[in-house]
């Protein structure tokens, strides 16, 4: 079994501070673990993935997640959140063996003060 | 390369109405997955295809049903529908190799969304 929890549904950060979402896993193989971020009234999109190489995984728009095994943890993490960066954000755990099963949390919205 | 495809992108529908759903994928990405993103449950895995083929299933009643073409091309049927059926549904697509072991990354492209209102 595998699922996700995403500490906090709404997080506000003032612009130009250091955005952190928070992610735990559990997985009872070694995972694929995903961020995605939805902008309103669009699709998800693909933030950056984890898939067992570097530990710290750099995305794309500045993001980046660190893989933490003793801590079952994914966070995402950027240095200065921009107003561009207010969507929500979301978790998500795979094992694949072969089959597409991802698990999602329940995503974290980002509000991003001026 | 086109993204992913969804048609319609708003629908209205009456309560006991059924809908029918269309997704295309991304060209040569053969499985296909459907989602329920509601306020209150967050993102909700209806099932996945692969190769005309369903694959996965989550847990929504025998309502929602789904099936792939030979293109990849997918539709979701939902009949006799009810209020809590409004949600964003959303099909994501991705190139899944091999049957065993690691070989599936798990990264999905989505499509913009359904959005559907049942009144």
């Amino acid at each position: 079994a595998q699922s996700v929890t995403q500490l906090g549904s709404h997080v506000s950060v003032s612009e130009g501070a250091l955005v952190l979402l928070r992610c735990n896993y559990s997985s009872s193989v070694p995972p694929y673990l995903f961020w995605y971020v939805q902008y309103p009234n669009q699709g998800l999109q693909l933030l950056l993935k984890y898939t067992s190489a570097a530990t710290l995984v750099k995305g794309i728009n500045g993001f980046e997640a660190e893989f933490k095994k003793s801590e079952t943890s994914f966070h995402l993490t950027k240095p200065s959140a921009h107003m561009r960066d207010a969507a929500e954000y979301f978790c998500a755990v795979s094992h694949s063996g072969g089959y597409q099963k991802v698990t999602f949390g329940i995503g974290t919205k980002l509000q991003v003060i001026p | 390369k086109a993204g992913v495809t969804q048609t319609p992108r708003y629908l209205i529908k009456t309560r006991g109405q059924q809908v029918t759903l269309s997704c295309s994928p991304i060209s040569g990405h053969r499985s296909v997955s459907w989602y329920q993103q509601t306020p209150g449950q967050g993102l909700q895995f209806l099932f996945e295809y692969f190769s005309e083929t369903q694959r996965n299933k989550g847990n929504f009643p025998g309502r929602f049903s789904g099936r792939q073409f030979s293109n990849s091309r997918s539709e979701m049927n939902v009949s006799t529908l009810e209020l809590g059926d409004s949600a964003l549904y959303l099909c994501a697509s991705s190139l899944t190799a091999g049957t065993s072991g690691r070989g599936a990354i798990g990264e999905q492209y989505f499509g913009p969304g359904t959005r559907l209102t049942v009144t």
